[in-house]
């Protein structure tokens, strides 16, 4: 079965700190993607950071990185340097080349960065 | 702003209703994405477009939910004789080519069925 994990429902965060928002996923197929967006309130998605299942380098986009560890199959997000901003839920999720590109998502993890 | 659009933003009927929805892609995307997101919870696929082909439709997309994607430009989302429980945000995406590239989200029409 392919599935997104994200166990953590919410999260705070003080300003200025780094915080590390956790994804494991479930797949037997070798060429996937896998991708972080952020949902302000307004319901936008907005996309944060992608990294390929056969990148060896993990992905950084500013103050976002993931921290990919393919044998253990998670895929975390670590945001430096928090900002009231940042306040939002945020979603991993997974695309397989082979299927099209379609997405499946996670639950979703609401962070909440206090001044 | 070149990004993707939706219209109308927020759409309320009553039940039993037929509503439309379209989506406009960033030019010159090829891939197009329907989502359908409830409350509390991650975006579910629906469908998705190639050009004009519909290539894949979700067993969520019942007989009352219909896309298209005319000339492989905008979109539209149709659904006939809505319900309670097709209350929900409905997202649209496009990306450049591949199945791989990124998909970038439009800001979603918000549907309250009463």
């Amino acid at each position: 079965a392919q599935k997104i994990t994200q166990t953590q429902p919410g999260m705070f965060v003080q300003e200025k700190e780094a915080v590390t928002l956790d994804c494991t996923y479930d797949t037997s197929d070798q060429s996937y993607g896998l991708f972080w967006y952020k949902q302000p309130s307004s319901g936008e998605m907005i996309f944060l950071i992608y990294q390929g299942s056969y990148d060896e380098q993990n992905a950084t986009e500013g103050r976002y990185s993931l921290n990919f560890q393919k044998a253990r199959k998670s895929a975390n997000l670590v945001i430096s340097a928090s900002q009231l901003g940042d306040s939002a839920m945020y979603f991993c999720a997974m695309s397989f080349y082979n299927q099209g590109g379609k997405l499946i998502f996670g639950q979703g993890t609401e962070l909440s960065v206090k001044p | 702003d070149t990004g993707v659009s939706q219209d109308p933003r927020h759409k309320i009927t009553k039940r039993g209703q037929n509503v439309t929805f379209r989506c406009d892609p960033i030019s010159e995307h090829n891939r197009l994405y329907w989502y359908r997101q409830t409350l509390g919870q991650g975006p579910e696929f629906l469908t998705y477009f190639q050009n004009e082909a519909q290539l894949e439709k979700s067993r969520l997309l019942s007989d009352r939910f219909s896309a298209e994607r005319p000339k492989g430009s905008f979109s539209t989302l149709e659904i006939q004789r809505t319900e309670q429980g097709d209350s929900a945000m409905y997202l649209c995406a496009s990306s450049p080519r591949l199945a791989r590239d990124t998909q970038y989200f439009g800001p979603g029409t918000r549907l309250t069925v009463l």
